[in-house]
């Protein structure tokens, strides 16, 4: 079962900021938490990942709670392309270890 | 820098048949997955490769098979096809190590028939 919860569905305005929650509450320390998102009928596509520390790329943003028990992954101005389901998920890495998908957000940017 | 590819996009078979799906990793990737991901769900851990071994295994029967092959490139082979497994068979290449993102190709679409 997956080890993450997230709202099913999101709406934002385009131009606006997206924040997406997920909460992870039963997180072990060796475990980082991945952000990635899946456009209609193409693969999901890797966002960010970070372990404790806030992290930034140029798709967007990762806060993590100090606890590390929730986190929210940030895009700062959403456009209607960044409309897809949204997938958090807690991975430790490495060559024997899995992905494992919860139902994620659908985040549908509104023009 | 070519990312995962894999072939074919789409494919028809009919049930009983046995179909053979490839996958090319991302370059310099070592370690491929293989997901199924059925209509409306997330996709579901099939099986991991890594040195040309199998490493973990999700919860799917015998029927489906696998290999990885010197170059790291890998095949997903699935016998007796049943309805049920018409679904978007992705894969995925990372580097085996700790805090190495896996990279998704676009996937196969199958459909049985």
């Amino acid at each position: 079962d997956a080890k993450t919860t997230q709202p099913p569905s999101m709406d934002c305005a385009e131009g606006r900021a997206a924040n997406l929650p997920c909460n992870h509450s039963t997180i072990s320390g060796n475990e980082y938490v991945y952000w990635y998102r899946q456009i209609h009928s193409q693969g999901p596509q890797y966002i960010i990942h970070g372990l404790k520390n806030n992290e930034t790329n140029e798709m967007a943003s990762l806060i993590i709670t100090e606890d590390r028990k929730s986190s929210t992954l940030i895009l700062p101005h959403a456009t209607l392309r960044d409309t897809a389901v949204y997938y958090c998920i807690v991975f430790t890495g490495g060559a024997t270890n899995k992905l494992i998908f919860g139902t994620g957000t659908l985040l549908a940017v509104q023009p | 820098d070519a990312g995962v590819t894999q072939s074919p996009t789409h494919l028809i078979k009919t049930r009983g048949q046995q179909v053979t799906l490839r996958c090319s990793p991302k370059s310099g990737h070592d370690t491929v997955s293989w997901y199924q991901q059925a209509l409306g769900q997330g996709p579901q851990f099939i099986f991991q490769y890594y040195e040309e071994e199998e490493r973990q295994r999700g919860n799917f029967p015998d029927r489906f098979s696998g290999h990885q092959f010197p170059n790291y490139s890998s095949e997903l082979n699935v016998n007796a096809l049943l309805l049920g497994d018409s679904a978007l068979y992705l894969c995925a290449s990372s580097l085996g190590q700790i805090n190495s993102p896996l990279h998704f190709g676009n996937g196969t679409r199958l459909t049985v028939t």
